[in-house]
């Protein structure tokens, strides 16, 4: 089986950095997945992490550390349209995603 | 390109009925996932289809559900007969071939069952 753990709900200033953590336990590991998801949209894909170490995607960066099952999205020069739900999702074969239950983001002026 | 469409966006049923979802994939996607999730849960798998075929249904609550992807464009899947804990969010995703891990996400059809 498999369990993720992101902590709930984070909140951070316009303009900051923000670093939300994801811990995972699995029997099957492929990679690693962030969505982001506006209340009321559909999630969209932010980064698939397969490898360890980070890779960098303009504001946004996700990490992996496979030996220590945790992963961070780092989120910089925050703005207010990044408030959002941020899924974790853990993947063991196919690309399909396990999800953990999401860390509502509030940025705040 | 249009996304991916999810209909209705809201569907409100007694307990007992028969409720149909429908999703649109993007044109051209292989691969078509049903995924649901329950207020105050995780979003949870359903199925995988590959075009019309059923690759992975490991998800399925009961037999309750039933899914479809005639001919492999759009997919259904119908709840009947429908029971409380049913209601929830459902997202249907699609991606482009195998070796595809973004998966694009519809909007989600909230069932509520009364």
């Amino acid at each position: 089986g498999q369990n993720i753990d992101q902590p709930t709900e984070m909140t951070a200033t316009e303009g900051a950095i923000v670093q939300i953590n994801c811990t995972y336990q699995t029997s099957g590991f492929n990679g690693l997945f962030w969505y982001q998801q506006h209340a009321g949209e559909a999630p969209t894909f932010l980064s698939y992490n397969v490898l360890d170490g980070l890779e960098e995607k303009g504001r946004f960066s996700s990490f992996l550390s496979r030996s220590k099952g945790y992963s961070y999205l780092l989120l910089k020069e925050l703005q207010m349209k990044d408030s959002a739900s941020y899924l974790c999702g853990v993947s063991g074969g196919s690309y399909i995603p396990t999800f953990g239950r999401g860390t509502s983001l509030i940025v705040h002026p | 390109e249009a996304g991916v469409t999810q209909f209705p966006s809201h569907s409100v049923i007694e307990k007992g009925q028969t409720v149909t979802l429908r999703c649109d994939p993007i044109s051209g996607h292989d691969n078509l996932y049903w995924y649901r999730r329950v207020m105050g849960k995780e979003i949870k798998f359903l199925l995988h289809f590959v075009k019309e075929s059923k690759q992975d249904e490991s998800g399925m609550p009961n037999n309750r559900f039933l899914a479809e992807r005639t001919g492999g464009t759009y997919s259904t899947l119908k709840v009947q007969p429908a029971e409380l804990e049913d209601s929830g969010v459902y997202f249907c995703a699609s991606s482009h071939s195998a070796g595809s891990y973004e998966q694009y996400f519809g909007p989600g059809t909230r069932l509520t069952v009364t």
